[in-house]
């Protein structure tokens, strides 16, 4: 089976930067993805990190390392319209999301 | 290009009663999911379809709940019957392929079991 760890909360000021940390272990792995969730709103895919290192989409950037089993997801340039629930998810031939981390950011 | 579609978006029905749930994927996605998410947790994993055979379905409750997709293309998920616990958010999404790629999720049914 897969488990994934994720802090449950966060709490930054607009303008700031913010790096939610995701462990996992699972039994096969393809990847580790990344999704946001506005509330009440349906997920939608960020990033996806097949193979070790950064990968970098505008404000957002999503790092992996498969030999610690950790990657995680650097916000920056924090925007009001970041606040969302930010989920990891270990792929093999489907996706296990984690509890998810809230992103509240304050003006 | 149109996105994922469910409906109904909201339903409230009473334990023990039945409901269903319709998705229709985007078009030429060969992969369809249905996922349960529980108020403050992440989406689960209900059952995982690719055309219209079933890839996984281990975590659906196979006593009550049931779902298929026909032609390789719309899905229902039913519940029959309903319990409290299942008072979440159904939320069905599609891929081109399966394992890591990207998944498209569609607007979701809130579901209330009084």
């Amino acid at each position: 089976g897969q488990s994934l760890e994720q802090p449950s909360e966060v709490t930054a000021v607009e303008g700031a930067i913010v790096q939610i940390n995701c462990t996992y272990q699972t039994s096969g792995f393809y990847g580790l993805s990344w999704y946001q969730q506005h509330d009440g709103g349906a997920p939608t895919f960020l990033s996806y990190n097949g193979l070790d290192g950064l990968e970098e989409t505008g404000r957002f950037s999503s790092f992996l390392s498969r030999s610690d089993s950790y990657g995680y997801l650097l916000l920056q340039e924090l925007q009001m319209k970041d606040s969302a629930s930010y989920f990891c998810a270990v792929s093999d031939y489907k996706l296990s999301f984690g509890a998810g981390t809230t992103v509240t950011v304050r003006a | 290009e149109a996105g994922v579609a469910q409906s109904p978006r909201y339903k409230i029905i009473e334990k023990r009663q039945s409901v269903a749930f319709w998705c229709n994927p985007i078009s030429g996605h060969a992969t369809l999911y249905w996922y349960q998410q529980i108020l403050g947790q992440g989406p689960k994993l209900l059952i995982q379809f690719q055309n219209n055979g079933v890839v996984d379905d281990s975590q659906l409750p196979k006593d009550r709940f049931s779902a298929e997709r026909l032609k390789g293309v719309d899905s229902t998920l039913k519940i029959q019957p309903a319990k409290l616990e299942d008072s979440a958010v159904y939320l069905c999404a599609s891929s081109p392929r399966g394992g890591g790629s990207e998944q498209f999720f569609g607007p979701g049914t809130r579901l209330t079991v009084l």
